[in-house]
């Protein structure tokens, strides 16, 4: 079964600073990487996908990288800003039809 | 386009009631998804429909059941609900996973309390 796990569970930054959020999983044979965003009380927004044959996606000042030997996917995140302050989710599809989740990462960007 | 909606977005049940999800996507998508959400959990798969007329059990199946009678519907139901049941259920949905962009996209939520 798929493990899929995010460390830290919370961080807490200034704003402008830039930060790096971790997805580690524990099968490497996905389909696809996403992650997403979500606000309290609210759904899941998507921010980036990665298909398992690329290395990297980027959407503005979001970078989501991809090493699936490993089994680590890495959110970057630059010059942060209080907006940002969100959990973000990373979930990986398996060759099958299945989505696993992790637990998330909880931030803050202090003003 | 408004993507995927569900109803209701909140909802009260007493032990034993029964209810249905509604999920529904104007995107022409192929697959859809039911997850809930609990704390310290993440989201676990309960159901998923890869096409009009498939369901296949997920992660968390027991309790619940569901249907695809329609391409851009699929429903979740609770025939006895139970106070473990109580949980945040998202509906999503996605492209067959052979496109180019076969991404996620969720609905709102339905919040759901059993007494």
């Amino acid at each position: 079964k798929q493990e899929v796990t995010q460390i830290p569970a919370a961080l807490s930054v200034p704003e402008g600073e830039n930060l790096v959020l971790n997805c580690s999983f524990t099968d490497s044979a996905i389909y696809n990487l996403q992650w997403f965003r979500q606000d309290p009380g609210k759904g899941l927004t998507s921010l980036l996908l990665i298909q398992s044959s690329q290395r990297e996606q980027t959407s503005g000042r979001l970078n989501a990288s991809l090493d699936k030997s490993s089994g680590r996917s890495t959110l970057y995140i630059a010059a942060s800003q209080p907006g940002d302050s969100a959990t973000y989710l990373c979930a990986v599809r398996n060759t099958g039809n299945q989505f696993y989740f992790g637990t998330g990462t909880s931030l803050t960007v202090i003003p | 386009n408004a993507g995927v909606t569900q109803t209701p977005k909140f909802r009260v049940l007493k032990t034993g009631q029964s209810m249905t999800l509604l999920c529904a996507q104007d995107m022409n998508h192929e697959y859809m998804y039911w997850y809930r959400q609990d704390p310290g959990m993440g989201l676990r798969l309960i159901h998923y429909s890869v096409g009009e007329g498939t369901t296949a059990k997920g992660e968390v199946p027991d309790g619940y059941n569901v249907s695809r009678l329609k391409k851009q519907n699929f429903l979740l139901g609770l025939e006895s609900a139970a106070p473990s049941q109580t949980s945040v259920y998202f509906c999503a949905s996605s492209s067959y996973p052979g496109t180019s962009y076969n991404e996620q996209f969720f609905g709102p939520g339905t919040r759901l309390t059993v007494l």
